[in-house]
């Protein structure tokens, strides 16, 4: 079965400062990691990411994955109180993403 | 409007009650797929959709039934209510295989058994 493991499940930090969340897995049949964010409501999309050491860059937000060690982070910069959610990470196998629990991120003005 | 809805957004039930939990697309996505959420366990795939007609399950399908008559639409089912279903849930949905574009999830629906 399929394991996606989180690290912090969750921090506080001052706007400003910069985040990096972690993202472990184990799985059977890598395809592709996701990391959503989500809000108080459905979690939106983020990246997917399926090629090792390749980063991508939304703004703020970069994503790299490191298929050698199986893990992903997400690095969020200038952090504002809008970054406050929780941070999905997910495996994606066939049709099935796994999630991991998530890491809750409180960013204070 | 386009997208994805859910309804419900709020339910409360009596356990032993049937309920269903709606979802209706309007991209024609191949791929649907019900979720849910509880506290420290993230987000565990109930049962998922490839095409009208085609379903299976998923990590957590004992107590849920689903159907999919429509490409746009996949109602999921608790056939007799527990506590433990009380959970939010998320639909949500993908163009193609492999969710290239990421999936696309409902507002979700808060359902409490009590």
């Amino acid at each position: 079965e399929d394991k996606v493991v989180q690290s912090p499940l969750s921090l506080v930090v001052h706007e400003g400062d910069t985040v990096t969340l972690n993202c472990s897995y184990e799985v059977t049949n890598f395809r592709s990691l996701l990391w959503y964010k989500q809000e108080k409501k459905a979690p939106t999309f983020l990246f997917m990411l399926t090629s090792s050491g390749i980063e991508k860059k939304s703004g703020r937000l970069s994503s790299i994955l490191d298929k050698k060690e199986l893990f992903s982070i997400l690095n969020i910069t200038a952090t504002q109180t809008g970054d406050s959610a929780v941070y999905l990470c997910a495996h994606l196998n066939d049709y099935k993403l796994s999630f991991g629990a998530g890491t809750t991120v409180t960013v204070r003005a | 409007d386009a997208g994805i809805t859910q309804s419900p957004r709020y339910k409360i039930t009596e356990t032993g009650r049937q309920v269903t939990l709606m979802c209706h697309q309007t991209w024609s996505h191949s791929y649907m797929f019900w979720y849910r959420q509880d506290l420290g366990h993230g987000l565990r795939l109930i049962y998922y959709s490839a095409a009208a007609d085609i379903t299976d399950k998923g990590e957590v399908p004992d107590g849920y039934v689903v159907s999919r008559s429509k490409t746009e639409n996949f109602p999921l089912t608790l056939e007799s209510a527990t506590r433990s279903q009380t959970s939010v849930y998320f639909c949500a949905s993908s163009e193609r295989y492999g969710g290239r574009d990421g999936y696309t999830f409902g507002s979700g629906t808060r359902l409490t058994v009590v």
